[in-house]
C-alpha cells in the first residue's frame, strides 16, 4: 500500500546542477529508504536512514530525514546524464517490515 | 553474486495461456518478493516468502501462482490472466524477513504484456 508522497512528480534540471527531492509519509517509521529506477527497470537501492538519524551521506548523496515533520529529502549534487531515472522512497515500521512505497520523483538531467 | 536474476526479460500472453516467471538469487537471503508494478506507480507487493514458505498474499488472485522450490529460486505461475495484468513484475530478495538494514535487492523485472 502507498503510504508516502513524495515532491516533485517531476523535475528537469541542467547537469552539474543539485537536485533535490522530498517525501512525507503518514505513520511513525522504523527506517526511510531511497531507490533509484532507470526506465522501468529494477530498483536500486541507494540509501538508507533510521529513524533516530537526522542525517546521512554517500557519494554525492545526501539524505536528510525530519521525524517531527514526517518527511525526508533527497539531495544529489553536481547531477550528471545518467542521474535520469525516478527516483522512490519507502518506509518501514516497527510492527511491519514491509516497505511502504512513496509515489516516486521522475528526474531528468539535460546536457 | 551480488544480484537478483529474473527471465524472461519480456512476456507476451494470450488470456488463455500458461506462463511462468522465474528468479534466481545465490546471496544467501532467505526472504524473497514478487511486486507488481504498473507505469508511473510504485510497486505492488504480491508475495513474501521467508525461509521459503508463503508467509504473505496480498489478496493476489488465484491466476498468479507463487512457488519457491528452494532457497535460491522463486517462480511466478501465470494462467488464464487478463490484459489489465500487464505490468512490469519484480521479483527482490533481502537477507532475512523484516531485516531491511541493507535494503532490497531487485530484479531488473519481467515486462509482461496479456493480449
Amino acid at each position: 500500500s502507498q503510504q508516502g508522497e513524495e515532491d516533485p512528480q517531476a523535475l528537469s534540471i541542467q547537469e552539474g546542477e543539485n537536485a533535490t527531492m522530498n517525501c512525507s509519509y503518514k505513520t511513525s517509521i522504523n527506517n526511510l529508504q531511497w531507490y533509484r529506477q532507470n526506465s522501468g527497470r529494477g530498483l536500486v537501492h541507494l540509501i538508507l536512514i533510521r529513524s533516530n538519524e537526522r542525517e546521512k551521506h554517500s557519494g554525492r548523496l545526501r539524505v536528510t530525514l525530519d521525524t517531527s515533520k514526517k518527511s525526508s529529502s533527497l539531495l544529489i549534487t553536481a547531477s550528471r546524464a545518467a542521474d535520469t531515472a525516478s527516483y522512490f522512497c519507502a518506509t518501514t515500521m516497527d510492527s511491519n517490515y514491509q516497505l511502504i512505497w512513496g509515489a516516486g520523483t521522475k528526474l531528468i538531467i539535460k546536457p | 553474486d551480488t544480484e537478483v536474476t529474473q527471465t524472461p526479460k519480456h512476456l507476451v500472453m494470450g488470456m488463455t495461456n500458461k506462463k511462468s516467471l522465474k528468479c534466481e538469487q545465490h546471496m544467501g537471503h532467505r526472504a524473497m518478493y514478487w511486486y507488481k508494478q504498473k507505469a508511473k506507480k510504485p510497486p505492488e507487493l504480491m508475495f513474501v516468502y521467508s525461509y521459503e514458505k508463503l508467509s504473505i498474499n496480498e489478496s493476489v488472485p488465484s491466476r498468479f501462482s507463487p512457488e519457491c522450490p528452494n532457497s535460491s529460486l522463486l517462480n511466478l505461475h501465470l494462467h488464464a490472466l487478463q490484459p489489465e495484468d500487464s505490468a512490469l513484475y519484480l521479483c527482490a530478495s533481502s537477507t532475512q524477513p523484516g531485516e531491511v538494514r541493507y535494503g532490497y535487492t531487485f530484479g531488473s523485472g519481467t515486462r509482461l504484456t496479456v493480449v
